[in-house]
């Protein structure tokens, strides 16, 4: 089976600019996670999509929003990007367990530089 | 909240030491608890999950409710072990799988 990919690789936006990045899951899985990584934060969560509605969010401001499409792809958008928003981007792909956690499939990441 | 905390943020082994890399958390509910590792140009992938109980690449972690603590040991670190750890509690409120993780831990294997 193909692994999680996203693209773009690596970004490099201009301040106030908009980003939008893309995550293909593993066939089969339904449920999309986005991470950020940063060296100060670490990991944090982002959001989690499962057949095209949010399930979950984290502690991010309404510039970063994402969705999910019908074949389980996912995208993330960054509105009115700030230099903190520099970070590698982590999506992940899971099956859905009900009352369990599933083990998540990390993608590489896009680094997004802000400048 | 939820919240997993890995004091080390670099540990440094000889080949063939034992090795534990320290993980406690704190959760109001039943945790499910993992381990990610990330080697060196490669994705974040999992190593362990504590519900499987099993030994993967000669790693093991026990859920200790008491000590809230979920501490990933090998008895004999190899040199391929170098790399980042992550301990994560996965949050089931809310029916979703969101995990939080700790900030790492750099597993350096000295020869």
């Amino acid at each position: 089976k193909a692994g999680v990919t996203q693209t773009p690789r690596y970004l490099i936006k201009t301040r106030g600019q908009q980003v939008t990045l893309s995550c293909s899951p593993i066939s089969g899985h339904r449920s999309v996670s986005w991470y950020q990584q940063t060296p100060g934060q670490g990991l944090q969560f982002l959001f989690e999509y499962f057949s095209e509605t949010q399930r979950n969010k984290g502690n991010f401001p309404g510039r970063f929003s994402g969705r999910q499409f019908s074949n389980s792809r996912s995208e993330m958008n960054v509105s009115t990007l700030e230099l903190g928003d520099s970070a590698l981007y982590l999506c992940a792909s899971s099956l859905v367990i009900q009352g369990a956690g599933s083990p998540l499939h990390f993608g590489n990441g896009t680094r997004l530089t802000v400048t | 909240a939820q919240r997993v905390t890995q004091p080390e943020k670099l540990l440094s082994v000889f080949k063939g030491a034992p090795v534990e890399l320290k993980c406690n958390y704190s959760y109001s509910g039943s945790p499910e608890l993992f381990w990610y590792v990330q080697y060196s140009r490669q994705r974040l992938q999992l190593l362990l999950r504590h519900i499987s109980r099993e030994s993967i690449k000669g790693f093991t972690a026990d859920l200790n409710k008491g000590e809230t603590s979920f501490h990933l040991k090998k008895p004999f670190a190899q040199e391929e072990d170098s790399a980042m750890y992550y301990c994560a509690l996965s949050d089931l409120t809310g029916g979703g799988n969101k995990l939080t993780f700790g900030t790492g831990t750099q597993l350096k294997v000295e020869l």
